[in-house]
């Protein structure tokens, strides 16, 4: 089944940190970049970085928002990415979810995740 | 980055047709053919409903419809479904290889 699951989420106090994880299954992984996008309750989407395929030297690019607190990474040999948060804020409170073209020379977000819930509260 | 500008909320009678607008820059959809849709429904994950400006994903119905002039896209739904009702969001590529969505515009059927 062509799919991709997140988890990790949970409760975690302002300045803290969090990894969650989203592994894929039914496509080829390693030939496409994987990105992170959250929506707070009842808000927007919110574009929070990507990584990009072997063949795109694994480049890493992230949002204005997160720059310097979250790293993006992968592990093509078990199909997963990641997402470290740290010096998490209040305001990172979101549904986040892991998402992919599916093969490099796609523009869009093709396939989706579920989502994982991250609570920043004290 | 800011985000794309999209109206808060559009709704339309069963059958009747509506249009979505999406405004940007010339750092994101004034420069590239790389702008999508997608359909939210509550609870749900984002659905591409239309890639690269104006195509269709196969599954997706052509009553979806997209274009762009020069810094603005479009979604047209034409033929309103009660099925369409959900959250719809733009999304572009950009000039400094990030990604923007818009606010996002909350579709209601009357």
């Amino acid at each position: 089944e062509v799919q991709l699951v997140e988890s990790g989420g949970g409760l975690v106090q302002p300045g803290g940190s969090l990894k969650v994880s989203c592994i894929a299954s039914g496509f080829t992984f390693s030939g496409s970049s994987v990105h992170w996008v959250r929506q707070a309750s009842g808000k927007g989407l919110e574009w929070v970085g990507r990584t990009s395929s072997k063949a795109n030297n694994y480049a890493t690019a992230s949002a204005a928002s997160v720059r310097g607190r979250f790293t993006i990474s992968r592990d093509d040999s078990k199909n997963t990415a990641f997402l470290q948060m740290n010096s998490l804020k209040t305001e990172d409170t979101a549904v986040y979810y892991c998402t992919s073209p599916m093969r490099d020379g796609k523009w869009y977000f093709d396939l989706w995740g579920r989502g994982t819930l991250v609570t920043v509260s004290s | 980055q800011s985000a794309l500008t999209q109206p808060a909320s559009v709704s339309g009678s069963p059958g009747q047709s509506i249009t979505i607008s999406c405004t940007g820059t010339r750092s994101d959809i004034g420069t590239y053919n790389y702008v999508s849709w997608y359909q939210q429904h509550p609870g749900k994950a984002p659905k591409v409903m239309i890639y690269d400006v104006s195509s269709r994903p196969s599954g997706v119905s052509n009553r979806f419809s997209g274009s762009k002039s020069g810094n603005t896209a479009s979604l047209t739904i034409s033929g309103l479904q009660p099925e369409d009702e959900a959250d719809y969001y733009c999304s572009s590529h950009t000039t400094t290889s990030t990604w923007v969505f818009g606010g996002g515009t909350k579709v209601t059927v009357l």
